[in-house]
């Protein structure tokens, strides 16, 4: 089975523009957890889904935004970003919100 | 506030000697434990994790780690490392408790396995 996959890779973008960030569960995961990771650091939690409804959020911006859509993908959106936006962006899938999550290869995030 | 401590951000190891990267975390009633490996430019791999039972707990590929509920620790070990094992071991709790189901990492300890 594949795994969890995202898209794009890598992307570069200037300050103030807007990014959409896709994942694809891994298949029957019914959630979906988005995570930052800056350089040097742990990855930080920003939202979870399950059955396309938000379930969590961690302590991000109202900037951040995220959906589920019925096949259980989900888009992270980030508005006006800034230079500190800049970071590896993981999805993270799982049965449900409680199950053990797996996670995909990240976007890499470039504001310039 | 949940928190999760790798005392180590780097831990340098001659090959085929053994290793011990530490993690303590925020004591709490309820806990579930995990170990994320991350080899350069990639995301995260599960490596291990412990949710109930045996408080040992062992990966495929010869790591293992014990909860410790006493000393809020779970510390992965491995007999004898091989250059492959080098990359980013990351530590990771999810706390029981209404609605909490996300991730708490700590920042990592890269591992460099010397030849």
């Amino acid at each position: 089975d594949a795994g969890v996959t995202q898209s794009p890779t890598h992307l570069i973008k200037t300050r103030g523009q807007h990014v959409t960030l896709r994942c694809s569960p891994i298949s029957g995961h019914k959630s979906v957890s988005w995570y930052q990771q800056v350089l040097g650091q742990g990855p930080q939690f920003i939202f979870q889904y399950y059955e396309k409804e938000e379930r969590g959020r961690g302590n991000f911006p109202d900037r951040f935004s995220a959906r589920q859509f019925p096949n259980y993908s989900s888009e992270l959106n980030v508005n006006a970003l800034l230079l500190g936006d800049s970071a590896l962006y993981l999805c993270a899938s799982s049965w449900t919100r409680q199950e053990t999550q797996y996670f995909g290869p990240g976007t890499r995030l470039l504001v310039l | 506030a949940q928190s999760v401590t790798q005392l180590d951000s780097q831990v340098p190891v001659f090959e085929e000697a053994p290793v011990e990267l530490r993690c303590n975390y925020s004591s709490s009633v309820s806990v579930y434990l995990f170990w994320y490996v991350q080899y350069p430019n990639q995301g995260l791999q599960l490596l291990l994790k412990y949710l109930s039972g045996s408080t040992l707990v062992e990966s495929i590929n010869g790591f293992e780690a014990e909860f410790n509920k006493s000393q809020t620790s779970f510390h992965l070990r491995k007999p004898s490392v091989h250059i492959s094992d080098t990359a980013e071991y990351f530590c990771a709790v999810r706390y029981s408790g209404a609605g909490s189901y996300q991730l708490t990492f700590g920042k990592g300890t890269k591992l460099s396995v010397i030849p």
